[in-house]
C-alpha cells in the first residue's frame, strides 16, 4: 500500500526555518519514475504547489518561495525533506506531501499524506 | 504563472440533482487537468485525471470534460457522501496551479 506521512513542529515562532519531513511507504525514492512534491494549505484558502524533487534528485521550486525553499531526499530513510526560511504568520497552512503519479506526459497528486497543521505565532 | 479559476465558489444542490463545475485555464493547457475532491478536515483525493479519465475506485458518476482552457466536472444523481470541495488543478507547466476550489453544499 502507497502512503505518505507528513511530520513536524506544530507550532513555529515567525522568523524561525521549518523542517518538515515525509515518509514514505510502499514505494522507494530510488525507483526511476518517483517524483514528490510538497503542497500547502492556508485555512480555508485553496492549495499552492512548493516544491518537488525527483528520484534522480531534480528539484523544482515555486518560483514566489524559490529563495526560502529547499527540499531534499533521504534515499535510504524513504524520506523527503522540506525546509522553508524566515517563516511569517501567513506561511500557516496545513502542509501535504505527496506522490506524483503518471501516465505518458500526464501527471497528477495520488495519493497524498494527510497533511501536518503548522502555526506560525510567536 | 498559469490561473486556474473555478466557476461557482460555492453551489448548493440536493441528493439526486446532477452538478457541473467549471475550470477556466489562463491559457491553453491542452488535456493537463485533474480534479480533486476534499473533505473537512482530510488530505485532497484525486478523481479525474487528464481531463477526463477516472481514477481507479472513484464512483462512476463522476465525470470530467474539456480541452484548452475550458473544463467540466459534472457529478451525476449527487449521493451525500459528494458534499465536498473540488478543486481542479493544472500540470501543463511548472508550478502546477490549482483552481481557488468550489464548496458543494447539501440544499
Amino acid at each position: 500500500q502507497v502512503t505518505l506521512k507528513e511530520s513536524g513542529p506544530a507550532l513555529v515562532k515567525p522568523t524561525q526555518t521549518l523542517t518538515l519531513t515525509c515518509k514514505l511507504s510502499g514505494f522507494s525514492l530510488s525507483t526511476s519514475g518517483t517524483r514528490v512534491s510538497w503542497i500547502r494549505q492556508p485555512p480555508g484558502k485553496a492549495l499552492e504547489w512548493l516544491a518537488r524533487i525527483d528520484w534522480d534528485d531534480d528539484k523544482f521550486y515555486s518560483p514566489s518561495l524559490k529563495t526560502r525553499l529547499t527540499i531534499s531526499k533521504d534515499t535510504p530513510k524513504n524520506e523527503v525533506v522540506l525546509r522553508m526560511t524566515k517563516m511569517d504568520p501567513v506561511d500557516t497552512a496545513t502542509y501535504y506531501c505527496a506522490r506524483m503519479s503518471a501516465a505518458g506526459p500526464y501527471v497528477w497528486f495520488d495519493p497524498w499524506g494527510q497533511g501536518t497543521l503548522v502555526t506560525v505565532s510567536s | 504563472d498559469i490561473q486556474m479559476t473555478q466557476s461557482p465558489s460555492s453551489l448548493s444542490a440536493s441528493v439526486g440533482d446532477r452538478v457541473t463545475i467549471t475550470c477556466r485555464a489562463s491559457q491553453s493547457i491542452s488535456w493537463y487537468l485533474n480534479w480533486y475532491q476534499q473533505k473537512p478536515g482530510e488530505a485532497p483525493k484525486l478523481l479525474i485525471y487528464a481531463a477526463s479519465n477516472l481514477q481507479s475506485g472513484v464512483p462512476s458518476r463522476f465525470s470530467g470534460s474539456g480541452s484548452g482552457t475550458e473544463f467540466t466536472l459534472t457529478i451525476n444523481s449527487l449521493q451525500p457522501e459528494d458534499f465536498a470541495t473540488y478543486f481542479c488543478q493544472q500540470s501543463d507547466e511548472t508550478p502546477v496551479t490549482f483552481g481557488q476550489g468550489t464548496r458543494l453544499e447539501i440544499k
